[in-house]
């Protein structure tokens, strides 16, 4: 069965410190990946995504994403954190039909980040 | 380009209370997608459409839950006799169908029950 893996609940990192968020995927294909973040309260907003090429997919606010098929990973990464960054990163999986993209997305349980001034 | 919207953004019910949500999408786009999150947990999806199409149901949507996008544009979800467990937010997404389908997601609509 297809799934999403976050294995880290709540990482805190001092403001200006490096971030990287860990998340493997189950499928049996090349997926579509995703990174969202969402604040308390509010909806998810689409950080970065992979659906081929370039391993290596860069996203907005500063975050970056590293497709790696012999590990099953997708991690997000961004080379100094703000405090603004503080939110919950959810890490999905859409499955990839013949002709294209269908269906739901699959997401990981989230990573909470905490920012410490 | 508006983005997803959806109301009410907070519904308080009493159990065994009917309640509806509706969703807004970005207005070029063909699919329109349901999720349910509770607390400390991801997404988890509901149901799709693509127009006014129904073409996946989540084993999640018990008989008590309904979903209808009329004429491809908004959809409603509807809740017939709320249960406490069915406190969550709920949350819709639209996409436009093609090769690299992405997810655009509303604020969500948070359901409690009492």
């Amino acid at each position: 069965a297809q799934s999403v893996t976050q294995p880290d609940i709540h990482i805190t990192v001092s403001e200006g410190a490096s971030l990287e968020l860990r998340c493997n995927y189950s499928y049996g294909a090349t997926p579509y990946l995703f990174w969202y973040v969402q604040s308390p309260g509010q909806g998810l907003q689409l950080l970065l995504k992979y659906f081929s090429g370039d391993t290596l997919v860069q996203g907005i606010k500063g975050f970056e994403a590293e497709f790696k098929r012999s590990q099953s990973s997708f991690n997000l990464r961004k080379p100094s954190v703000h405090w603004s960054d503080a939110a919950e990163y959810f890490c999905a999986v859409g499955p990839m039909n013949y002709g294209g993209s269908q269906g739901n997305l699959i997401f990981g349980k989230g990573t909470k980040l905490s920012v410490k001034p | 380009d508006t983005g997803v919207s959806q109301n009410p953004r907070h519904k308080i019910t009493k159990r065994g209370q009917n309640v509806t949500f509706r969703c807004d999408p970005i207005s070029e786009h063909n699919r329109l997608y349901w999720y349910r999150q509770t607390l400390g947990q991801g997404p988890e999806f509901l149901t799709y459409f693509q127009n006014e199409a129904q073409l996946e149901k989540s084993r999640l949507l018990s008989d008590r839950f309904s979903a209808e996008r009329p004429k491809g544009s908004f959809s409603t979800l509807e809740i017939q006799r709320t249960e406490q467990g069915d406190s969550a937010m709920y949350l819709c997404a639209s996409s436009l169908a093609g090769i690299t389908d992405t997810q655009y997601f509303g604020p969500g609509t948070r359901l409690t029950v009492l």
